[in-house]
């Protein structure tokens, strides 16, 4: 079945840093794909997404390009703030009715 | 808007003890989910509803009922609490349901269950 495989956290950066959070996939036909954030206390907020292969998904300043010949979608930002710890999911919709997540990995940034 | 709220937000319960997770949204969404959040795991589907008066089984309906009071409202009841239903419950809405490109869901903050 469709599953979502994601870099075990913690991930810990000093602010500015470079981040980058691993996604890849396994789904047959043509999935759409997410990630989402959820910050301490919260629930899950939609922060990204593309629908075909080559876009490219961005917002606040991250990205991630929906690569199928790699069948990933890995997230990453230039410059991290300390408001940036949350704990990231990808996603994906395939041919059923769900989403199906990752494992989650957790970001913390240090000041 | 409050978006999507659930209640409670912290829970224990002894094994066999019962109780029902609320949930309600404001944004008119016609659908609705239940998810299950464990460590080192992704969020796994309960139950959803794809429109008022409709409920169905996801990949985890086990031990687990369902209510779509009316399109604000759907709750999540544990008839005989079991320490495996130890978890974090998510409750999302999305405007149409998946397959009508409703991927994009809201959702709560979240209720941690512990059951001893």
């Amino acid at each position: 079945g469709d599953s979502v495989t994601q870099m075990e956290g913690p991930v810990t950066l000093s602010e500015e840093a470079f981040l980058t959070i691993n996604c890849t996939y396994t789904a047959t036909g043509y999935p759409s794909l997410f990630w989402y954030v959820q910050y301490p206390g919260e629930g899950l907020q939609l922060l990204l997404k593309a629908t075909k292969a080559d876009d490219k998904g961005s917002n606040k300043g991250f990205e991630a390009t929906y690569r199928k010949e790699t069948t990933s979608f890995h997230l990453e930002k230039g410059s991290v703030q300390v408001s940036d710890s949350a704990v990231y999911f990808c996603a994906l919709k395939g041919g059923g009715n769900k989403l199906v997540f990752g494992a989650g990995t957790i970001l913390r940034v240090k000041s | 808007n409050a978006g999507v709220t659930q209640t409670p937000k912290f829970q224990v319960l002894k094994t066999g003890q019962s109780m029902t997770l609320q949930c309600a949204q404001d944004m008119n969404h016609n659908s609705m989910y239940w998810y299950r959040q464990d460590p080192g795991m992704g969020l796994r589907l309960i139950y959803y509803s794809a429109s008022e008066g409709t409920t169905d089984k996801g990949e985890v309906p086990n031990g687990y009922n369902v209510s779509r009071l009316n399109k604000r409202e759907f709750s999540l009841r544990l008839e005989s609490a079991a320490p495996s239903q130890t978890s974090v419950y998510f409750c999302a809405s999305s405007e149409a349901f998946l397959l009508q490109g409703g991927e994009t869901q809201y959702f709560g903050p979240g209720t941690r269950l512990l059951v001893l």
